[in-house]
């Protein structure tokens, strides 16, 4: 049980290029979580997903769309990368009756050169 | 959505009790206080969950007043290990938790 898994760990990016964040969870939760965390600052939500096939955009959308065509995975893409989107950004799932208890992945550093 | 409000950071030994409030003034009525914490370079981890008086896991206690407009935290003899930001959220899980904000956190140093 891998619990919830993050694809890369580190990535560098320049300017205008495009990248897709792979999150996959094995504890059959029906949601998922995309966060950015900024240096020295809480976590912002992006995008959410309360179900296979359905999303919905969070508190700092702009910038990026996310895709969830399986249960278990949760993709977040930046189609043109800015320095602004320089962030640490962390997947998160949660039960449906345990929605308040969110399971975190390890993170993934990305840096827009 | 309620604003919360907690301090930005706190000191203690090991061995002592630590207490860290939050403030939720605008708490509304189907709101629960959720609290996470994070180590470095990780994500967070949920902690304890409360609506009204005490809760008490294997982790930490979580007393609310009756007015419910704050909450206080409580870890029992920190260790160095309790070394972390800790999370206060208010807000309604019913609702997916697509509104929920972590602000900045309290930062909780544990000295020897």
């Amino acid at each position: 049980n891998a619990g919830v898994t993050q694809t890369p760990k580190f990535r560098v990016l320049k300017t205008g290029q495009s990248m897709t964040l792979l999150c996959a969870q094995d504890m059959n939760h029906e949601y998922m979580y995309w966060y950015r965390q900024d240096p020295g600052m809480g976590l912002r939500l992006i995008h959410y997903s309360v179900g296979e096939g359905t999303t919905a955009k969070g508190e700092v959308p702009d910038g990026y769309n996310v895709s969830r065509l399986k249960k278990q995975n949760f993709l977040l893409g930046l189609e043109s990368a800015a320095p602004s989107q320089t962030s640490v950004y962390f997947c998160a799932s949660s039960a449906l009756d345990r929605a308040e208890e969110q399971y975190f992945g390890p993170g993934t550093r990305l840096t827009v050169t | 959505l309620a604003k919360t409000t907690q301090p930005i950071s706190m000191d203690s030994y090991e061995g002592q009790e630590v207490n860290i409030t939050c403030s939720h003034n605008n708490i509304a009525t189907n709101d629960y206080i959720t609290w996470y914490q994070q180590f470095p370079s990780q994500g967070p981890r949920f902690i304890i969950q409360g609506y009204k008086t005490k809760v008490t896991n294997e982790v930490a206690s979580l007393f609310i007043p009756a007015d419910r407009k704050s909450s206080t935290l409580s870890l029992p003899r920190v260790s160095l290990s309790d070394t972390a930001v800790y999370y206060c959220l208010v807000g309604d899980w019913d609702n997916y938790g697509q509104n929920f904000v972590f602000g900045p956190g309290t930062r909780l140093s544990v000295l020897p």
